[in-house]
């Protein structure tokens, strides 16, 4: 499985856009990208996921550069709620990486009032 | 909705007593998983099973067994609990293999 970098911590002011960057360079042609968010000890939330192209649903929006080797998950306007550690995974759809979520250390957003 | 329900929420054992945590999902996925989480780090895939009738090893298989039950429920058992075992356990569940996990709310492990 490709393996993916992250800052270990970032800050976002109440009301502002929070991007949280992840490198993922040795991603497969088949692997896709997936960001899940997990708030104090609760289990992991989905958040978004896509292949090549760029994804928006109610909660995020996904872009992926075109070579595919990073990617950032945007929340349009962060509220206090959104304070979580997040994730980003590469995760494939067959073979020997079928299904699995590989989880580091993720990202911990803090979003401040 | 309930979605992914993991029963019991919190338990305690002595070293070497036996344990089945149980997962069950209401989301008709053909794919369930365990997880265990560890102080301050992320997950590790414990075991999986892609469809009803089969079970891989994942990451951290050693000391555990488990079970799909039928497509619903899908168990984790601890035969001889070890301190080392003391852990989150996240129980998952998705419709395919490459669409998104879908997790329960922990069963929070101690073993002493």
């Amino acid at each position: 499985d490709a393996k993916t970098t992250q800052p270990p911590s970032m800050d976002c002011a109440e009301g502002r856009a929070a991007n949280l960057p992840c490198n993922h360079s040795t991603i497969s042609g088949n692997e896709y990208v997936y960001w899940y968010r997990q708030i104090h000890s609760q289990g992991p939330q989905y958040i978004i996921h896509g292949l090549k192209n760029n994804e928006t649903n109610e909660m995020a929006s996904l872009i992926i550069t075109e070579d595919r080797k990073s990617s950032t998950l945007i929340l349009p306007h962060a509220t206090l709620r959104d304070t979580a550690v997040y994730y980003c995974i590469v995760s494939g759809a067959g073979g020997t990486s079928y299904g699995k979520l590989t989880f580091g250390q993720g990202t911990i957003l803090t979003v401040h009032p | 909705n309930a979605g992914v329900t993991q029963t019991p929420k919190f338990q305690v054992l002595k070293t070497g007593q036996s344990m089945t945590l149980q997962c069950a999902q209401d989301m008709n996925h053909n794919s369930m998983y365990w997880y265990r989480q560890d102080p301050g780090m992320g997950l590790r895939l414990i075991y999986y099973s892609a469809s009803e009738g089969t079970t891989d090893k994942g990451e951290v298989p050693n000391g555990y067994n488990v079970s799909r039950l039928n497509k619903r429920e899908f168990s984790l058992r601890l035969e001889s609990a070890a301190p080392s075992q003391t852990s989150v356990y996240f129980c998952a569940s998705s419709g395919a293999a490459n669409q998104p996990q879908h997790f329960g709310d922990g069963t929070r492990l101690s073993i002493l």
